[in-house]
């Protein structure tokens, strides 16, 4: 069965560089959400999005934006990077906002 | 305070045995309810679906309290390839998802 796909997945940026981060939902899933995970933490949720429309925000920094397309991949961009944004990073998508799937997740490290 | 608690753990038990981790939440109006299994550095998992009625899948068991708030898993005949922690999650609103912050369990031989 399709998975969530992220790209990519590690990264490794200098401070105050910028990033985009990918995420191709599973097909037919219109809802995507993205997390971050920092070492021993539980996820915290950033942002989502249902039918390409934001739907709802988190502890999303003003520094991070994101946007769903119109073939409901996601993006999340990161600008001014901070050393505090190394952190994995997951993007789960669900069919109509029930059950999350998550992808593999993105592994950012801010040298 | 957090939406969703659950005891860090780690719960540290032989192969073969039992055992449940207990989860609650704080908003009564929690629509639906899951347990999702992280190993480490990889991605939640999702175990199973967590029902009025309860559910059973295999050597796991899931049950859900309304009125007490609080949604339970036990794991019966412990494997070695159950280590791993935990994480409740509870669905307010369709939007927003709630995590606790999982519970370690080891599984030794």
């Amino acid at each position: 069965a399709a998975g969530v796909i992220q790209s990519p997945r590690h990264l490794i940026k200098e401070k105050r560089e910028t990033a985009t981060l990918k995420c191709y939902p599973i097909p037919r899933h219109d809802t995507v959400y993205w997390y971050q995970q920092g070492p021993g933490q539980d996820p915290q949720f950033l942002i989502s999005f249902y039918e390409k429309m934001q739907s709802d925000k988190g502890s999303i920094p003003d520094r991070f934006s994101a946007q769903q397309f119109s073939d409901y991949h996601s993006e999340l961009n990161m600008s001014s990077l901070e050393l505090g944004d190394s952190a994995l990073y997951f993007c789960a998508s669900s069919p109509q906002r029930d059950t999350q799937y998550f992808g593999p997740g993105t592994r950012l490290t801010v040298l | 305070r957090k939406e969703v608690e659950q005891d860090p753990g780690p719960f540290n038990v032989p192969e073969g045995a039992t055992v449940a981790f207990n989860c609650t939440y704080s908003n009564s109006a929690s629509q639906s309810f899951f347990w999702y299994r992280q190993d480490c550095r990889k991605e939640p998992k999702l175990l199973m679906s967590v029902y009025s009625s309860g559910n059973e899948d295999g050597r796991f068991t899931a049950q859900l309290n309304r009125a007490s708030q609080y949604i339970s898993l036990l794991i019966r005949d412990s494997k070695l390839s159950d280590s791993a922690t935990y994480l409740c999650v509870v669905n307010y609103n369709f939007n927003k998802f709630y995590f606790g912050s999982g519970t370690k369990l080891n599984v030794k031989p």
